[in-house]
């Protein structure tokens, strides 16, 4: 059971926009700060957002981030098929004192 | 630039032991604490605890104490996992992944290329 809360899967056409959500608590995503992931096939996650909205080195503007109250949202514009991959939302649990992660959302681009 | 590389593949026997490495490069190994990550084949992420790259202090997430031990050895800047008495439902790709640091509990920011451990008979 994951501490955070992802749909299972999204899908869009390439060029469209997606968002994913990320579902928490006070304890989670409402006091803390929330990172994305990327994980391409048979590779490891990457850094993709952190501190809820802020990209690191080379991970190009299509990608963005947000958060309010106990949710964030991560956004991808214009979509590549280079995009389909798995996406996890992380961040501390402070309940839990432990880091949280999303199930992971598998994205489609049609 | 920061790099985490980890050690390889293991094929192991229930039962058995298995030590995983994660050499790190391009920052102050002390620096910056070292967490641990399971993926089960087909599954999401799972936390499983850091280690305090500076005092050598593990902490252990709910379901990974006793047969699970983070340790260092800081003169090759490096951490390593050790899990006994391996069971079948070990199997897993195991992620080395650095905390942020700053001060503030966050989740990781650079994460190694995994070690698959598969345990078979």
């Amino acid at each position: 059971q994951s501490v955070l809360t992802q749909p299972p899967s999204v899908s869009a056409a390439p060029g469209q926009k997606v968002t994913i959500s990320c579902s928490g608590s006070s304890s989670n995503i409402g006091n803390n700060y929330v990172s994305w992931y990327q994980q391409l096939p048979g590779t490891a996650p990457k850094l993709l957002i952190y501190e809820n909205n802020k990209r690191p080195s080379g991970i190009p503007d299509r990608f963005s981030g947000s958060k309010s109250g106990t949710s964030a949202t991560l956004g991808i514009t214009g979509l590549q098929t280079g995009d389909e991959a798995d996406y996890y939302c992380g961040t501390w649990d402070s309940s839990l004192s432990a880091v949280g992660f999303g199930g992971g959302t598998k994205l489609t681009v049609l | 630039q920061v790099q985490l590389v980890q050690s390889g593949s293991e094929l192991k026997k229930p039962g058995a032991s298995v030590k995983v490495s994660c050499k790190a490069s391009g920052y102050t190994f002390t620096s910056y604490a070292m967490n641990w990550v399971r993926q089960a084949p087909g599954q999401g992420l799972e936390w499983m605890g850091w280690i305090n790259t500076n005092t050598g202090n593990p902490t252990y997430a709910q379901g990974f104490t006793g047969r699970f031990v983070f340790s260092l050895d800081t003169s090759v800047s490096t951490a390593y996992l050790q899990i006994s008495s391996l069971k079948a439902e070990d199997t897993a790709v195991y992620y080395c992944a650095r905390d942020p640091g700053g001060g503030t509990a966050m989740a990781p920011d650079y994460w190694g290329q995994g070690t698959l451990v598969t345990v078979s008979s």
